[in-house]
């Protein structure tokens, strides 16, 4: 089965930082990874996706990730963060065959102060 | 292009009760998902619906149900409620075919069971 881990519940940052949020998973098979972000009483929106080829994934609002498989590692990155980046950040994980559920962390909550 | 809506917002409900939440996929999309996420936590997958066909279950028991329509359209029943089922309900939309497609979420149904 996998499983993610998100390290800090909650990153506070001030406006124009930089920032990394960080996911760990575990699977014993090849997984696509997954960020998403959820603003207050909102579903979530997809930043960002890796499923193969380059490790350096850019997504939109500016974010990237980069996956490490040797860390099985999948952080997320911004070079400088606006007050309206703060928000839950989800990292996911799903397996790469078939009707596969996404395995979600808990979670960590970015609150970018001015 | 609508994306996922999902309806009621909102719902308030007695132990015992039974309820039952709908979604409408995005245009274009076949396969529906839905999610528990508890207050704090990260989304947690209930079960998925492709070809009006549940296809994959995670751990909930039987009181939980769908269903899916030939529009593809799908429903969440929840029968027996208990106070633990208190959460924001989120629906996700995919395309099955043609690769891998990010799941597309809806802003959720917020059920209270009192």
């Amino acid at each position: 089965a996998q499983s993610v881990t998100q390290l800090d519940s909650q990153v506070p940052v001030f406006e124009e930082a930089p920032v990394e949020l960080r996911c760990n998973y575990s699977s014993s098979v090849s997984v696509y990874l997954f960020w998403y972000v959820q603003y207050p009483n909102q579903g979530l929106q997809l930043l960002l996706k890796y499923l193969s080829g380059s490790t350096l994934v850019k997504g939109i609002n500016g974010f990237e990730a980069e996956f490490n498989k040797s860390q099985t590692s999948f952080h997320l990155r911004k070079p400088s963060v606006h007050i309206s980046d703060t928000a839950e950040y989800f990292c996911a994980v799903r397996l790469n065959t078939g009707f596969q559920k996404l395995v979600f962390g808990t979670g960590t909550r970015l609150l970018v102060s001015p | 292009d609508a994306g996922v809506t999902q309806s009621p917002t909102h719902l308030i409900k007695t132990r015992g009760q039974q309820v039952t939440l709908r979604c409408s996929p995005k245009s274009g999309h076949d396969t529906v998902s839905w999610y528990q996420q508890a207050l704090g936590q990260g989304p947690q997958f209930i079960f998925q619906y492709y070809e009006e066909e549940e296809r994959q279950r995670g751990n909930f028991p039987d009181r939980f149900s769908g269903h899916q329509f030939p529009n593809y359209s799908s429903e969440l029943n929840v029968n027996a409620l208990l106070l633990g089922d208190s959460a924001l309900y989120l629906c996700a939309s995919s395309l099955t075919s043609g690769g891998v497609s990010p799941l597309h979420f809806g802003n959720g149904t917020r059920l209270t069971v009192t």
